[in-house]
């Protein structure tokens, strides 16, 4: 297994196009997570998926943010009618829930989003 | 609600020196605690982490963090810093759902 794996790495786009992130996580992880990492700012969480299921959304993910996971496996992140202030990076983890719930996630490289 | 504080923004040591990167913590329970390294450019790499027991946790990379729960502080230490470890690093407590709380991270800059 290659870790979690994000594509695309780095997206320049206009304001007001939209654009769709897509992470895969490790395999036998059950959990999904994506966040925001703006420049200087740890990252925040946005959303997190338990299998197929959108458990939680944080209200930083605005209506014009999406994200799936069907099947359970891969995980999409739509942002439509892009706007500056979403320029950041945007990470996704996955975790396994097979004990406790600690809170132990492995980071794919992110994906870097440059909206002009 | 869980919060994590990193004092430090910015710091710079020389090639040799220790470290010592601080990390404060609020949470209701006995928390999770970890260090991530973040490169430019790059996602996020475990360092270390404190669930329970010995309160002195060893990680990669020659670091080492000591939980002392009387000052809610999760503190990353390395007796003698490399520039390969020039990098940001997060302290991140764990909370409900496995979702993690970040600071604001510290970055390290290392002096020839």
């Amino acid at each position: 297994d290659t870790g979690v794996s994000q594509d695309p790495r780095h997206k320049i786009t206009k304001r007001g196009q939209n654009v769709t992130f897509r992470c895969d996580p490790i395999s036998e992880h059950n959990r999904l997570y994506w966040y925001r990492q703006t420049l200087g700012q740890g990252p925040e969480f946005l959303t997190y998926f338990q299998n197929e299921a959108q458990l939680e959304k944080s209200r930083l993910l605005s209506d014009r943010f999406s994200a799936e996971r069907p099947k359970g496996s891969f995980s999409t992140l739509e942002i439509q009618r892009t706007e500056q202030g979403d320029s950041a990076m945007y990470l996704c983890a996955s975790s396994f829930t097979g004990g406790a719930d600690t809170g132990e996630l492995f980071f794919g490289e992110g994906s870097r989003l440059t909206v002009l | 609600a869980q919060s994590v504080t990193q004092p430090d923004i910015h710091i710079t040591v020389s090639e040799g020196a220790s470290l010592e990167l601080r990390c404060n913590y609020s949470y209701g329970a006995t928390p999770y605690l970890f260090w991530y390294v973040q490169s430019p450019g790059q996602g996020l790499q475990l360092l270390l982490k404190y669930f329970s027991g010995d309160t002195l946790v060893q990680g990669i990379k020659g670091f080492e963090a000591e939980f002392k729960r009387s000052q809610s502080s999760f503190n990353l230490r390395k007796p003698s810093v490399h520039w390969s470890d020039a990098a940001e690093y997060f302290c991140a407590v764990g909370g409900q759902a496995g979702k993690s709380t970040f600071g604001d991270g510290t970055t390290l800059t290392v002096k020839p």
